[in-house]
């Protein structure tokens, strides 16, 4: 079946620093693939996005790219902020069919110190 | 602001009863999803309607139950409430039911069941 897989958090990063978040997932076919963020007692957001292999998504500095070979989105950011705190969390559509419910994977927990 | 409303945003109840949570998407969106988030489940699909019809479920119990109106608001109802219900339950939209569509959240409803 569809899974996402993330890595487990909390990631506590000083500002300024870089991050990787890691995700993989199982589907067949060619599945949309999102990155969501959820601040603090706020609903989810969609961060960016990629529709099919090699696509990259970005948006406010971060990057994640459509791997099919490794199966992976993984969430790049060169240098966080305080404000970039929160939950990240990848998802995936599933390719065709009569839906285009999200699977998520379990979230990451990011704290940027100062 | 995903433009995406949901009443109440906290509900407090006791086992047993029942509620009914409310959900207006985006101005024409046609595709409403639920999901719940708990601590234990993390983000689960529960189910997906598309101009009034349902289209996909996922884990929804049967006590729970939900319907898309003419005017595509959508109640999710919930009944014989246990205390593994307490949960955030969010409602998403969408343009169409493609798998390339991206889904606008809204803020969730907290469901604490006493």
């Amino acid at each position: 079946g569809n899974s996402v897989t993330q890595m487990e958090g909390p990631v506590t990063l000083s500002e300024e620093a870089f991050l990787t978040i890691n995700c993989t997932y199982t589907a067949t076919g060619y599945p949309s693939l999102f990155w969501y963020v959820q601040y603090p007692g706020e609903g989810l957001q969609l961060l960016l996005k990629a529709t099919k292999a090699d696509d990259k998504g970005s948006n406010k500095g971060f990057e994640a790219t459509y791997r099919k070979e490794t199966t992976s989105f993984h969430l790049e950011k060169g240098s966080v902020q305080v404000s970039d705190s929160a939950v990240y969390f990848c998802a995936l559509s599933p390719y065709g069919g009569a839906t285009n419910k999200l699977i998520f994977g379990t979230g990451t927990l990011l704290a940027v110190q100062p | 602001d995903s433009g995406v409303t949901q009443t109440p945003k906290h509900l407090i109840t006791a086992t047993g009863q029942r509620v009914t949570l409310r959900c207006s998407p985006r101005s024409g969106d046609l595709s409403v999803y639920w999901y719940q988030q708990s601590l234990d489940q993390g983000l689960q699909f529960l189910i997906q309607y598309y101009n009034g019809e349902e289209r996909a479920k996922g884990n929804i119990l049967e006590r729970f139950s939900a319907q898309q109106f003419p005017d595509l608001h959508s109640e999710l109802n919930l009944s014989s409430l246990e205390l593994g219900d307490s949960a955030l339950y969010f409602c998403a939209s969408s343009g169409t039911g493609t798998s390339v569509s991206e889904q606008y959240f809204g803020p969730g409803t907290r469901l604490t069941v006493t």
